[in-house]
């Protein structure tokens, strides 16, 4: 089945940085990939995604790379604010026609003021 | 409501009890999940049912049972509840594609 790495688990940044989580996947037939953003205590919601037919995608602070070939995919955030603080994470989808998402183990985004 | 709705949102129980949590979705979508959320493993699939009468095994299946009678509903069953299964349980459905999440039960076994 599809295995998900995310890294880091834990990144601390200052207001105004920027911020990258990395996910790799190992199933080559995944065409879907989802990033959720769980704030404390909520439910995790879907903040943007990438299907495999496109290398980049961007919604105002946030993109999301992908990288077919090395099976890889990252959620870039600029100009971080403190409200982005809460946990991420990416999933994979679509792999031998399964369209049950895999998800990596999270990462936990601090943003300092 | 519209959406996906879990009860009960708390729930403590007694080791070896049966407990059941509930799972209601209004749209109609086709597939739905359970996952655990453990400190330090993120969200773990325990059972996924792609359609009503169909279901299958997760990652993390045992000490659990399922059934979707219904497209619009999915519970999820701890025969005999143990503390290992203390944890935040969401459930979600997806059509397929982006997956909802309901607003997660907080499962304590003591």
């Amino acid at each position: 089945g599809e295995n998900v790495e995310q890294h880091p688990s834990t990144l601390s940044v200052q207001e105004g940085d920027s911020a990258v989580i990395k996910c790799t996947y190992s199933d080559s037939a995944s065409n879907y990939f989802p990033w959720y953003k769980q704030e404390l205590g909520k439910r995790p919601q879907l903040i943007i995604d990438i299907r495999s037919n496109v290398g980049e995608k961007k919604d105002q602070r946030i993109a999301v790379t992908l990288n077919k070939t090395a099976k890889h995919f990252s959620l870039h955030i600029t100009e971080t604010q403190p409200e982005d603080s809460a946990v991420y994470f990416c999933a994979a989808t679509g792999g031998g026609g399964s369209y049950i998402p895999t998800f990596g183990r999270g990462t936990s985004l601090i943003v300092h003021p | 409501d519209a959406g996906i709705t879990q009860s009960p949102r708390y729930k403590i129980t007694e080791t070896g009890r049966q407990v059941t949590l509930m799972c209601h979705q209004t749209w109609s979508h086709s597939y739905m999940f359970w996952y655990r959320q453990d400190l330090g493993h993120g969200l773990r699939l325990i059972y996924y049912s792609a359609a009503a009468d169909i279901t299958d095994k997760g990652e993390v299946p045992d000490g659990y049972v399922v059934s979707r009678s219904k497209t619009e509903n999915f519970p999820l069953t701890l025969e005999s509840a143990t503390r290992s299964q203390t944890s935040v349980y969401f459930c979600a459905s997806s059509d397929p594609g982006e997956a909802f999440f309901g607003q997660g039960t907080r499962l304590t076994v003591v």
